[in-house]
């Protein structure tokens, strides 16, 4: 069975530009979340989708957005790249965006800003 | 507001001995607790959870962990420990609208031969 799949793996962008990030949840799975990893410190929640709507958002500044497709795949979109942005995102994808469910992780796409 | 600690940076073990990373709790209802693994370059991935119920909660890969709710504490444990545990390991509670992971600083467990 195919895991959470994202898109790349690796990307290295110049500040001020724009990125996007994909991710492909498990078959099955409505519920579509992504998270920030810097390095040295536990994942930090940025958006949660679940069937199609935006069910919660961290504390990111509006730089940062993400929609969910009819296919539940998703998108982070961050805009006017600032070295602070370098990290590991990750898509966390579960069958519904419920407290009682686990969660789900792709391999991540590291960011570079430089 | 739903947090957890994990209060140490580094644990050191030795191949054979049992294992124990801790982490502790704070929440405002009731505590869905998770614990996930994290190898080098890589995602989470997903070893256990506490939603209710036993108090010893059994996982993937031989991990166990053991829910205390008097001590507010979702320690993970293996009888024994192998070189390939080595690894940096996360608690994680649900956030008490249900939706957001809140994730500890992490764990980095060394197994020596």
């Amino acid at each position: 069975d195919a895991g959470v799949t994202q898109s790349p793996t690796h990307l290295i962008k110049t500040r001020g530009q724009q990125v996007t990030l994909r991710c492909s949840p498990i078959s099955g799975h409505k519920s579509v979340s992504w998270y920030q990893q810097v390095l040295g410190q536990g994942p930090q929640f940025i958006f949660q989708y679940y069937e199609k709507e935006e069910r919660g958002r961290g504390n990111f500044p509006d730089r940062f957005s993400a929609r969910q497709f009819p296919n539940y795949s998703s998108e982070l979109n961050v805009n006017a790249l600032l070295l602070g942005d370098s990290a590991l995102y990750l898509c966390a994808s579960s069958l519904w965006g419920g407290e009682r469910t686990e969660a789900f992780f792709g391999q991540g796409t590291r960011l570079t800003v430089v | 507001a739903q947090s957890v600690a994990q209060p140490e940076d580094q644990v050191n073990v030795a191949e054979g001995n049992p294992l124990t990373v801790k982490c502790t709790y704070s929440v405002s209802g009731n505590p869905y607790l998770f614990w996930y693994v994290q190898y080098p370059n890589r995602g989470l991935q997903f070893l256990l959870k506490y939603i209710t119920g036993d108090n010893l909660v059994k996982g993937s890969y031989g991990f166990e962990a053991e829910f205390n709710k008097s001590q507010t504490s979702f320690h993970l444990k293996k009888p024994s420990a192998l070189v390939s545990d080595s690894a940096l390991y996360f608690c994680a509670v649900r956030d008490d609208q249900g939706g957001k992971l809140i994730f500890g600083q992490g764990t980095e467990l060394s197994v020596k031969p």
